[in-house]
């Protein structure tokens, strides 16, 4: 069975700082793939990123990074210079095989100006 | 990737009704989903729809509460049936990228309120 946990419910910071977002997941399959969603108040999802199994290396784009560390099954994402448009919630999601996904239960961010 | 659209992107029902969300997508793809998310809830995958076949429902979902026509490769509609205001939720819709193991890109959604 696949599980995705998403320990941080809610966070907030202040607009500047950093953020990281945690996910940790549990699958018996070997060959798997993560994802990175945001969902804004508007309610629909955006893709933010896919990372498979056997590509462990760390991606940045702009001020997201994502550390992906297969010996503590973690897939982190982390917010440099947070601004309010960043204020959303976030969903980690886990996929194997059949192309079912599962996702964890979402980081709610709160960017304070 | 794929443009997907949704009808109707809000609704207020009463108990009891039938509501039917539609989904098209902008280009042919062989799986449509359909996700479930409850108020301040994940998402929770319904079914999963191919074109000419019947949908595979996960656990907990049934066809007479939830069934979903795929009358082609780009079009499909879930009808959430004899509503309660349990069935409140966020609908989407969902297609996979092309090629292995890619994303999956989602509809707008559907807000669904039962009063």
């Amino acid at each position: 069975a696949q599980k995705v946990t998403q320990a941080q419910t809610e966070i907030s910071v202040v607009e500047k700082e950093d953020v990281t977002l945690d996910c940790v997941y549990e699958t018996r399959d070997t060959t798997y793939y993560l994802f990175w969603y945001k969902q804004p108040p508007s309610g629909e999802l955006v893709f933010l990123i896919r990372r498979n199994s056997f590509d462990e290396q760390n991606e940045i784009s702009g001020r997201y990074s994502w550390n992906f560390q297969k010996s503590t099954s973690s897939f982190n994402f982390t917010i440099t210079a947070s601004q309010v448009v960043d204020s959303a919630v976030y969903f980690c999601a886990l996929g194997g095989g059949y192309q079912k996904v599962t996702f964890g239960i979402g980081t709610k961010l709160q960017v304070i100006p | 990737s794929a443009v997907i659209s949704q009808k109707p992107s809000r609704d207020i029902c009463q108990r009891g009704t039938s509501l039917t969300i539609q989904c098209q997508v902008d280009s042919q793809v062989t799986m449509m989903f359909w996700y479930r998310q409850q108020p301040g809830q994940s998402l929770t995958l319904i079914a999963t729809a191919n074109q000419g076949s019947e949908a595979t429902y996960e656990s907990g979902f049934v066809i007479d509460k939830f069934p979903i026509s795929r009358p082609n490769l780009t079009f499909s509609t879930l009808t959430v049936s004899n509503m309660s205001p349990e069935d409140s939720s966020i609908y989407l819709c969902s297609v996979e990228g092309q090629g292995t193991y890619n994303e999956q890109f989602f509809g707008p959604g559907t807000r669904l309120t039962v009063l």
